[in-house]
């Protein structure tokens, strides 16, 4: 069984750096045609993919975010991880990991952490 | 980028009627369409791929159809537990995008 577990801060700073950590059961991240992504939404809104990582580390990133965003994966620990810098209100949302499936569709999604800018 | 627009943003319906949300591209993205559904505070599911095709475990009464920039999710006959958010996703291009989601309400 597929699982997928987000954890990180729930309160960040305006400024600060975010590091949110996908841990990841039932498949490894380094088998080949794997993929996982991150995908946010901010409360009452529609969803919003920010990036995702392949098996093979490549990687591609919402351009909007592009910037501020950096996906990575620790292959010992079976987890994928997302950094967002210089957060503002503006990226408060629940943020969702999710294992990628065929073209570039998700399922199943972790739970979702909600992360809340504010000072 | 690929903008998705789905339709209506909210629809009021009674159990056993028949629903349909579209969802339009802004370019031609062939069959490469999901549609999932989420009810509140959850994350979404995976419910149909590749335009037409079921995930395992999603109820017959969920179908879908349509290539190129017109899509359109069905279900036949609307069940209570049915009363959530659908979302449709495009997946031939990056960056992958979503449409704004349809609430589908108790009447």
């Amino acid at each position: 069984q597929i699982t997928l577990k987000e954890s990180g801060p729930t309160l960040v700073k305006p400024t600060q750096t975010l590091t949110l950590t996908c841990t990841c059961s039932g498949f490894s991240v380094t088998t080949t045609g794997v993929g996982v992504g991150w995908i946010r939404q901010s409360p009452g809104k529609a969803l919003e993919w920010l990036a995702l990582i392949y098996w093979d580390d490549d990687k591609r990133y919402s351009p909007s975010l592009k910037n501020r965003l950096t996906i990575t994966k620790d292959a010992s620990k079976n987890q994928v991880v997302l950094t967002l810098t210089d957060m503002d209100p503006e990226d408060t949302a629940t943020y969702f990991c999710a294992h990628k499936l065929d073209w570039s569709w998700f399922e199943p999604w972790g739970q979702g952490t909600l992360v809340t800018v504010s000072s | 980028d690929i903008q998705m627009t789905q339709s209506p943003s909210s629809v009021s319906a009674s159990v056993g009627d028949r629903v349909t949300i579209t969802c339009r591209a802004s370019q031609d993205i062939s069959s490469r369409l999901a549609w999932y559904q989420q009810k509140p505070g959850k994350a979404p599911n995976l419910l149909i791929f590749a335009a037409s095709t079921l995930q395992n475990g999603v109820p017959s009464r969920f179908s879908g159809s349509g290539s190129g920039t017109d899509f359109t999710l069905t279900i036949s006959s609307l069940q209570p537990e049915d009363f959530a958010t659908y979302y449709c996703q495009q997946a031939n291009s990056f960056p992958l995008t979503f449409g704004g989601g349809t609430k589908v309400e108790i009447k």
